[in-house]
């Protein structure tokens, strides 16, 4: 199975911060990677797939980057409304499999 | 606007049956792969199993091969999954979410159904 590992587990950010969350594969994923936002007592809404495609209706302040094993979602000029637990997952094989999540926290 | 709304979660004993139900809205549901998610109290995601669009291929994760069967009625618009001999540790809330293709992102989400096993 691929391990996807996240960094940091919580980040205490300031509104207007730019925020950069690794994800790290065990092994070459190429870009099949998706990026995640829950909020507490909420399903997940996708963000970002490939890597770096923002899906729609997502605000550009949201990017992503990366391929093969590692990967960053990037949050650029940060909102109140953007706390919440951030996850990657990998879909490059099955099992498919999720990070741990990151919590930002502001 | 694509909606999903699950139904059937509570709470069953091991060993016992639970079903759920994932009833769609706002799109064609026969043509997408659909699967399950789910989430332990306080804890991260995790994929339990996907279906093809025409139900002909499943795929499963190893901590519920054996035991939940993931299933689909293209007719009614739905998804299911059965969960026979649940555990203590497949507490969880399960969402429903639509798949983009075979092996992919999942781009839309129910509200999710907390199942608790417990005796």
């Amino acid at each position: 199975d691929i391990q996807m590992t996240q960094s940091p587990s919580t980040l205490s950010t300031s509104v207007g911060d730019r925020v950069t969350i690794t994800c790290r594969a065990s092994r070459s994923i190429s870009t099949w990677l998706a990026w995640y936002q829950q909020k507490p007592g909420k399903a997940p809404g996708l963000l970002i797939y490939k890597a770096s495609s923002l899906e729609s209706g997502v605000p550009s302040r949201f990017s992503g980057s990366g391929s093969g094993t590692e990967f960053t979602l990037t949050i650029s000029g940060l909102q109140p409304d953007d706390s919440a637990t951030y996850y990657c997952q990998q879909y490059e094989t099955y099992p498919l499999t999720f990070g741990g999540g990151t919590k930002v926290e502001i | 606007e694509a909606q999903l709304v699950e139904s059937g979660g509570g709470l069953v004993q091991p060993g016992g049956s639970l079903r759920l139900s994932c009833a769609d809205s706002g799109f064609t549901f026969s043509n997408y792969w659909m699967g399950w998610v789910r989430q332990a109290p306080g804890e991260g995601l995790e994929w339990v199993a996907n279906i093809k669009e025409d139900g002909s291929v499943e795929y499963y994760a190893d901590s519920v091969r054996g035991r939940f069967t993931i299933s689909r009625d293209n007719a009614k618009n739905s998804l299911y999954l059965l969960m026979n001999n649940p555990r203590v540790e497949d507490t969880a809330v399960y969402y429903c979410a639509r798949s983009s293709g075979w092996r992919d992102r999942f781009d839309c989400w129910g509200q999710g159904t907390l199942v608790t096993v417990s005796s």
